[in-house]
């Protein structure tokens, strides 16, 4: 079947650096998309959604890409803090029949050096 | 607000034993979703209920797991018997819609270990 994957399984930076996640889907009726944030011994959290009519979107210190045409989702951290440093996940939403399936990606944990 | 509150939040048992986990959604929160997360990988979705009525069970495995939302508040995810594959967090979520794209919350999870 179509999965969500991710390019990096982990990812070292140091902090103050911009930190950019990445995520490939392969399914094209995906119409939402979410990415979430897991530290260690608590359930994922919400970060930042974005919709398949858009190609950005900003929240704070967050910017979500969307690349519909090569089906790639990036999670840019600016100003990467310590209290970053988690399990970050891109969630797909598969709409069909009258419902939906929110399909996690396997995670890509990020490292903040002090 | 409490958020999504599940326990116990870890439980070590032997195989063979059953093992019982139990989530209360946010408060008029209609959806609620029970996930399993194996160690190193995504959610992976069990069961989905609107209100008390299961709408998507296709990925639990139901041989040897069930679930209730009796009073589609509260949910009880059972294995019974349990495997050492079993040994995964088990994660509720809850959504206040049942169309549509909604962002779940997640509780902290239940940690099973089958020894």
């Amino acid at each position: 079947g179509e999965n969500v994957g991710l390019h990096l399984p982990t990812l070292s930076v140091q902090e103050g650096d911009n930190s950019i996640i990445n995520c490939a889907y392969s399914n094209s009726a995906s119409d939402y998309f979410i990415w979430y944030k897991q530290e260690s011994g608590k359930g994922p959290q919400f970060i930042i959604d974005i919709r398949s009519n858009m190609d950005k979107r900003q929240g704070q210190r967050v910017t979500v890409l969307l690349n519909k045409t090569v089906k790639h989702l990036s999670l840019q951290i600016a100003a990467t803090q310590p209290g970053d440093s988690a399990v970050y996940f891109c969630a797909e939403n598969l709409r069909g029949a009258g419902s939906y399936q929110l399909t996690f990606g396997k995670g890509t944990k990020l490292s903040v050096i002090p | 607000e409490a958020g999504v509150v599940q326990s116990p939040r870890y439980k070590i048992i032997e195989k063979k034993q059953p093992v019982a986990f139990w989530c209360n959604p946010i408060s008029g929160h209609n959806t609620l979703y029970w996930y399993r997360q194996n160690l190193g990988q995504g959610p992976e979705l069990l069961i989905r209920y609107e209100n008390e009525e299961a709408v998507d069970d296709s990925q639990l495995p139901k041989d040897r797991f069930s679930a209730e939302r009796l009073k589609g508040v509260d949910s009880t995810l059972k294995i019974q018997p349990a495997e050492l594959g079993d040994s995964a967090v088990y994660l509720c979520a809850s959504t206040p819609r049942t169309s549509g794209a909604n962002v779940l919350t997640f509780g902290a999870g239940s940690r099973l270990t089958v020894l």
